[in-house]
């Protein structure tokens, strides 16, 4: 059964500091990772697909990367804003069950201004 | 409207009643997903449909039950349900049931009282 982790589960930085943000998964075999952003109490709106073969993606000030072999994803967002205060969670899509997204337990980010 | 949309945003129910969650999706997808968020707990997967037929029942309690009439809509009925149900609902679609290629795409979600 895939696990997914996320370290940290909570941030706070302030204005302008760069976020790193982590996710560790245990199966290895997967088609690809999704990063998610959700404001308090509401939906998810996907941030970054990276597909399997592919190392990082990139989307303005978000850049995240894949190791696929060690199970093992990076968010980083340059120079925050007090608008990037959100919950960031990180899925996977296994090879087996491809349509089944696992999901870690999210960062709750708070950057302070 | 575009995406996915979600009626009501937030529905309050006691144990003994029946309601209905409401799931539409207007980008032309085959599959459609409810997903369950407890506080403090991942998301967790219970029914998926792909072109109106169900694919997954993830052990969820028969007081769930779902309906996917067409492609474009999805529904939860809601009947005898306890105060741990509580939680936030969320539907999201995807271009068909391999979502490795696209992704899927969210819903704002039904915040659920059971009181």
């Amino acid at each position: 059964k895939q696990e997914v982790t996320q370290i940290p589960a909570a941030l706070s930085v302030p204005e302008g500091e760069n976020l790193v943000l982590n996710c560790s998964f245990t199966d290895s075999a997967i088609y690809n990772l999704q990063w998610f952003r959700q404001d308090p109490g509401k939906g998810l709106t996907s941030l970054l697909l990276i597909q399997s073969s592919q190392r990082e993606q990139t989307s303005g000030r978000l850049n995240a990367s894949l190791d696929k072999s060690s199970g093992r994803s990076t968010l980083y967002i340059a120079a925050s804003q007090p608008g990037d205060s959100a919950t960031y969670l990180c899925a996977v899509i296994g090879v087996v069950a491809d349509y089944k997204l696992s999901f870690g337990a999210g960062t709750t980010v708070t950057v302070r201004a | 409207e575009t995406g996915v949309t979600q009626t009501p945003r937030h529905l309050v129910m006691g144990m003994t009643n029946k309601k209905s969650l409401k799931c539409e999706q207007h980008l032309g997808h085959n599959a459609m997903y409810w997903y369950k968020q407890s506080a403090k707990k991942p998301l967790e997967l219970m029914f998926v449909y792909s072109l109106e037929e169900r694919v997954e029942n993830n052990s969820v309690p028969s007081r769930f039950s779902p309906e996917c009439p067409n492609s474009s809509h999805l529904f939860l009925h809601l009947h005898t349900l306890q105060p741990e149900d509580s939680a936030l609902y969320l539907c999201a679609s995807s271009q068909d049931q391999a979502t490795s290629t696209y992704g899927q795409y969210f819903g704002p979600g039904t915040r659920l009282t059971v009181t």
